[in-house]
């Protein structure tokens, strides 16, 4: 069975430009969930998507969106990139999101460098 | 809303010595806790989650993490730790309706 997919996996842009980022999740699974890691603040909750619907949401600005896809795929973007947008973007998948005691899935995730 | 705090940013212990990792969380509702691990270079992996009964949660490869509802801790602990363990340690709680929210994370370093 095929784990999380998230591509590309490295990522270099300049201030200013946007970006998209993809992530493709196991297969049967319905949700998606994407977080900004950075050294010193962990993983920080960016948004979750069930069924193409986003369920939650992060506090992020608006810069910041997303979408999932009939198939459950997702992609984020990013807008009017900043040096501080630098981070590790990681994707994860459940199954779905009614049950609390679900478990999340991680991909890889995509390195992104802002210059 | 739910929030997670992890104590201690780094952790450094010698091979084979015992190890804590703490977690502290929030919150006003009943919420599930999970430890995940984040070996270099890859993604998360979960290692063990308390959702109800025993208040003991094992793992297979040898980590117990104790819930402890009056103190709202969730500490993970190993009595014997491998240079394999270096890797850093996720905290995590979700609650109803909620997303997983993470703490910063505690890098384990483990040397010989």
């Amino acid at each position: 069975k095929a784990g999380v997919t998230q591509t590309p996996r490295y990522l270099i842009k300049t201030r200013g430009q946007q970006v998209t980022l993809s992530c493709s999740p196991i297969s049967g699974h319905r949700s998606v969930s994407w977080y900004q890691q950075t050294p010193g603040q962990g993983l920080q909750f960016l948004f979750e998507y069930f069924s193409e619907t986003q369920r939650n949401k992060g506090n992020f600005p608006g810069r910041f969106s997303g979408r999932q896809f009939s198939n459950s795929r997702s992609e984020m973007n990013v807008s009017t990139l900043e040096l501080g947008d630098s981070a590790l973007y990681l994707c994860a998948s459940s199954f779905d999101i009614q049950s609390m005691n679900t478990e999340a899935f991680f991909g890889q995730g995509t390195r992104l460098t802002v210059v | 809303a739910q929030s997670v705090t992890q104590l201690d940013s780094q952790v450094p212990v010698f091979e084979e010595a015992p190890v804590e990792l703490r977690c502290n969380y929030s919150s006003s509702v009943s919420v599930y806790l999970f430890w995940y691990v984040q070996y270099p270079n890859q993604g998360l992996q979960l290692l063990l989650k308390y959702l109800s009964g025993s208040t003991l949660v094992e793992s297979i490869n040898g980590f117990e993490a104790e819930f402890n509802k009056s103190q709202t801790s969730f500490h993970l602990r190993k009595p014997s730790v491998h240079i394999s363990d270096t890797a850093e340690y996720f905290c995590a709680v979700r609650g109803p309706g909620t997303a997983l929210i993470f703490g910063k994370g505690t890098t384990l370093s483990v040397s010989s």
